[in-house]
């Protein structure tokens, strides 16, 4: 039984536009969450993370939402940009769980010129 | 800039063969691990270190083994490989086990394949 869900295999997105990717969990005792961008041929970097005390987290065009009620988060990318096509993986971990991150099956962005 | 190190990008091994997938960071980490990756399925850890000669069970250990006998390096080995092994294997890094500010740090992947 996942925990974490992204249910959308695969988005495409105008150059430009707002990208939403979203995430689904059914563990209440997620208490951190961190969203991974994946290019091919690499390894996954570390994108922007939140914290279950809050429920929006900004760093440039990046911009992650909690809402703990929904177990849902999101990410939303504006604008978007060519260089944004990448697999997008949300993940998830419990306080004192030893840096043990529940991930989803990831997302694939597609920007189209 | 950190770098892990995997060294091999690909591997085709044959069913009963013993594996040894390895990692090297050069940045000094603690904390290096061991994911394997399948379409559906995201990440699933299989093992961590914290230390040399330390390790912890993740969530699929069965079937892998580890090594951490010198700081930067941690080797996943395959005892004896099996169909369903086959899978993209990532390491990773971080230099404390503080969640809130020590990202992963990931290699490119070793995509092996078991015929």
């Amino acid at each position: 039984d996942q925990q974490v869900k992204q249910n959308s295999p695969s988005l495409s997105v105008q150059e430009g536009r707002i990208s939403i990717l979203n995430c689904d969990y059914t563990n209440s005792m997620f208490d951190y969450f961190l969203w991974y961008k994946k290019y091919p041929a690499e390894g996954p970097t570390f994108l922007i993370s939140i914290s279950s005390i809050k429920d929006k987290n900004e760093d440039g065009r990046f911009t992650v939402f909690l809402n703990k009620s929904a177990k849902h988060l999101s990410l939303h990318i504006v604008p978007s940009q060519p260089g944004d096509s990448a697999v997008y993986f949300c993940a998830a971990s419990v306080a004192d769980s030893n840096y043990q991150l529940i991930w989803g099956a990831g997302t694939k962005l597609i920007i189209k010129p | 800039d950190v770098k892990v190190t995997q060294s091999s990008r690909y591997l085709v091994k044959r069913t009963g063969e013993k594996v040894f997938l390895e990692c090297v960071q050069d940045m000094d980490h603690e904390n290096m691990f061991w994911y394997r990756q399948d379409p559906g399925l995201g990440l699933r850890l299989i093992y961590f270190s914290y230390d040399v000669k330390m390790k912890e069970k993740g969530d699929i250990p069965e079937g892998y083994s580890v090594s951490r006998e010198k700081k930067e390096r941690f080797s996943l080995i395959l005892e004896s490989a099996s169909t369903n092994q086959t899978s993209m294997y990532l390491c990773a890094s971080t230099i404390t086990m503080d969640r809130f500010n020590s990202p992963l740090h990931f290699g490119n992947g070793t995509r092996l394949t078991v015929t």
